[in-house]
Order: C-alpha cells, then sequence, then structure tokens
C-alpha cells in the first residue's frame, strides 16, 4: 500500500544551522510529492511539492528533491531561522481519482535563537 | 477571499453528545476533505466529497458521518461522540486542475475534548 515515514522529531537547531528532514515515501507508480508545513495554532500550508522524479520543490530557503531510486524526498534548508519553527509533514497524493493525500507522522522542529 | 473557514474553533462534550463541525470554501473547489490530527499519527482522513453530492470513506470513518451541502460546505457530524474521537479537526479543499491542482488547502482547524 501507500506510506510515507518521516525521521521522528523534535529536531533542535540553533539558528543559521543546516537542516535536513528524512522522509521516505512507498507506493505504486510515481505518486505527487509534497512537504506541509504547520505553524502552531494553525493548519497546515504547502511549502513545496515535486510531481515527477527529479523534479526539486524549493519554496521560502526550503528545498526537496524527488529521488525515485531511494524512493525518498528530503526537506533541507540551509540556514534555518527561528520562525522557521514549526511541525513539517511530508505527504504524497495517490495516483488514482481520489485525490487523497497519504501524510508522514510529522517532525517537530525548534529552532533556538 | 477567506480561503477555508472552519467553525467551532473549540469544543468540549460530554460523552454521548452530538455535534456538527462546519466547514466552507470560497475558492470553487470541487473536492473536501475531513481529516483528523493526533499527536505522533500525523493527519488521518475520515472522509472526503470528490465532488459536489459525493461522498466517501477515508482511513478512520467510524463514529462520523458527514454531508456535502453545496459545492462550498462540508460538515461533519459526531452523533454520538466518545473520548477516542477527542482530536483536532481539519477540513481542506483542492481543485482537481488548474494552476494549483495536486494542492490541499487547509483550515484553521477545531479542537475538539470529549470528555
Amino acid at each position: 500500500g501507500n506510506s510515507v515515514t518521516q525521521m521522528e522529531g523534535p529536531v533542535t537547531l540553533s539558528e543559521e544551522a543546516f537542516l535536513t528532514i528524512n522522509c521516505t515515501y512507498t507506493a505504486t507508480g510515481y505518486p505527487s510529492l509534497f512537504w506541509y508545513v504547520q505553524y502552531p495554532g494553525e493548519g497546515l500550508q504547502l511549502l513545496l511539492k515535486a510531481t515527477k522524479a527529479d523534479d526539486k520543490g524549493s519554496n521560502k530557503g526550503f528545498e526537496a528533491t524527488y529521488r525515485k531510486e531511494t524512493t525518498s524526498f528530503h526537506l533541507e534548508k540551509g540556514s534555518v531561522q527561528v520562525s522557521d519553527s514549526a511541525v513539517y509533514f511530508c505527504a504524497l497524493r495517490r495516483m488514482d481519482s481520489s485525490y487523497k493525500l497519504i501524510f508522514g507522522s510529522g517532525t517537530r522542529l525548534l529552532v533556538r535563537p | 477571499n477567506a480561503g477555508v473557514t472552519q467553525t467551532p474553533k473549540f469544543q468540549v462534550l460530554k460523552t454521548g453528545q452530538s455535534m456538527t463541525l462546519q466547514c466552507a470554501q470560497d475558492m470553487n473547489h470541487n473536492s473536501m476533505y475531513w481529516y483528523r490530527q493526533d499527536p505522533g499519527m500525523g493527519l488521518r482522513l475520515i472522509y472526503y466529497s470528490a465532488s459536489e453530492g459525493t461522498t466517501d470513506k477515508g482511513e478512520v470513518p467510524n463514529g462520523y458521518n458527514v454531508s456535502r451541502l453545496n459545492k462550498r460546505e462540508f460538515s461533519l457530524r459526531l452523533e454520538s461522540a466518545a473520548p477516542s474521537q477527542t482530536s483536532v479537526y481539519f477540513c481542506a479543499s483542492s481543485d482537481q486542475d488548474g494552476p494549483n491542482y495536486n494542492e490541499q488547502f487547509f483550515g484553521p482547524g477545531t479542537r475538539l475534548t470529549v470528555l
């Protein structure tokens, strides 16, 4: 079946540190992949996406590359800020007519000044 | 343009009580979804509506019913609340074509506690 596995958090970093949050997936075919971010007390917002192999999604300094050979979509940022503190969710979209998303369990990031 | 709105923001129920969570979107999206978010489990799909007039079960539909009232509104009903339904509930919507194809837009959530 379809599933998404994320590294467990919390991840605690100092400001300006390099961030990697690992995400791997299991799916039939070639799903679209997403990173969503949830700031405290808010709903989820799309951070970036990639729809085919080797695509790189990027937004707000975050990047993730769709790696078919390793079934991964790791999130990276070169220099995190305190304002990046949030919960990050990796997700895939099933390649059928349901348009449903399958989410990972989320990774909490805490950035200290 | 408010996006996806949900009411109420917070609710406390006693076991056995019923309530309806309301969701509306003003983006003219065809598809709408209800999720629940529990610690360490990410978001799990309760029900979804691919288009007006259709609804389907997601991963965790037991204890819930939904109504797609029109294209804008999609409500979630708990007929007899149980403590296991204590959670944060999110509504989302998406379009099936156009520049934002694939993206789901989320509401701010309803935090429900069942005592």
